[in-house]
């Protein structure tokens, strides 16, 4: 099946510093791709959808300044957490679709567990 | 988009069938009838979906009332490795962008 590879599994970082986060579809061209987070023992947010070429659209409450997505190619988005703090600590999990249709499925990556001290 | 109710959680006993319900009573006529599942640690995978019948893959199956007002997901073997988060998402076909909207799910948890 479909793989979608993000990295770092796992970031460490100080209060003010950015932090990107990579997802990459390894054996498919992703037009779109979502990032989500999710706090312990809660389910998975939707943030923002981001389109090959073209702006993310985020969804409502998200700070598209504090969370800047780009995704310059068909395999490749990244979303960098900018002036992280302590309360973005979270776990984010980026997916992608992998073709068009009515009832295509989401692939996800393996998330990535970022720690803000 | 619609909404699904899924209980909080459910046990079962390794070997065992499992069936977890979902009831989606506002379900509109293009809503498709998502199953994904959440290891610990991890970002979630595709179990299976399906629009008006039910439907057979090698991980589960699923069951969809003819009113299609609710759902069950079916495991026919529980192993320990199935102990996951479930969730029952309805996915749209008109004006789709793909995006699936997480409820809270059902915690499995499998018993040796």
């Amino acid at each position: 099946g479909a793989v979608v590879s993000q990295h770092p599994s796992r970031v460490i970082c100080k209060s003010g510093t950015s932090v990107k986060i990579e997802c990459r579809s390894l054996d498919f061209q992703a037009t779109t791709m979502f990032w989500y987070r999710q706090f312990p023992k809660q389910s998975l947010m939707l943030m923002a959808t981001s389109n090959e070429g073209s702006k993310a659209t985020y969804e409502q409450g998200v700070e598209k300044d504090k969370f800047l997505i780009n995704h310059a190619s068909l395999t490749l988005s990244t979303l960098t957490v900018t002036s992280a703090h302590p309360e973005d600590s979270s776990f984010y999990i980026c997916s992608a679709r992998d073709r068009q249709g009515v009832n295509e499925k989401l692939f996800f990556g393996s998330g990535t567990q970022l720690s803000v001290l | 988009d619609a909404k699904t109710t899924q209980p909080n959680s459910m046990e079962s006993n390794e070997e065992e069938p499992v069936h977890l319900p979902c009831n989606h009573s506002t379900i509109s006529g293009t809503d498709y009838i998502h199953w994904y599942r959440q290891l610990p640690s991890q970002g979630p995978e595709y179990v299976i979906h399906g629009l008006t019948s039910n439907v057979n893959n090698r991980m589960a199956s699923l069951a969809i009332a003819e009113d299609r007002k609710s759902s069950t997901l079916i495991l026919h073997r529980a192993t320990l490795r199935d102990a996951a988060v479930y969730y029952c998402i309805l996915k749209s076909s008109s004006g789709n962008t793909g995006k699936l909207i997480f409820g809270q799910g059902t915690t499995l948890q499998v018993k040796p």
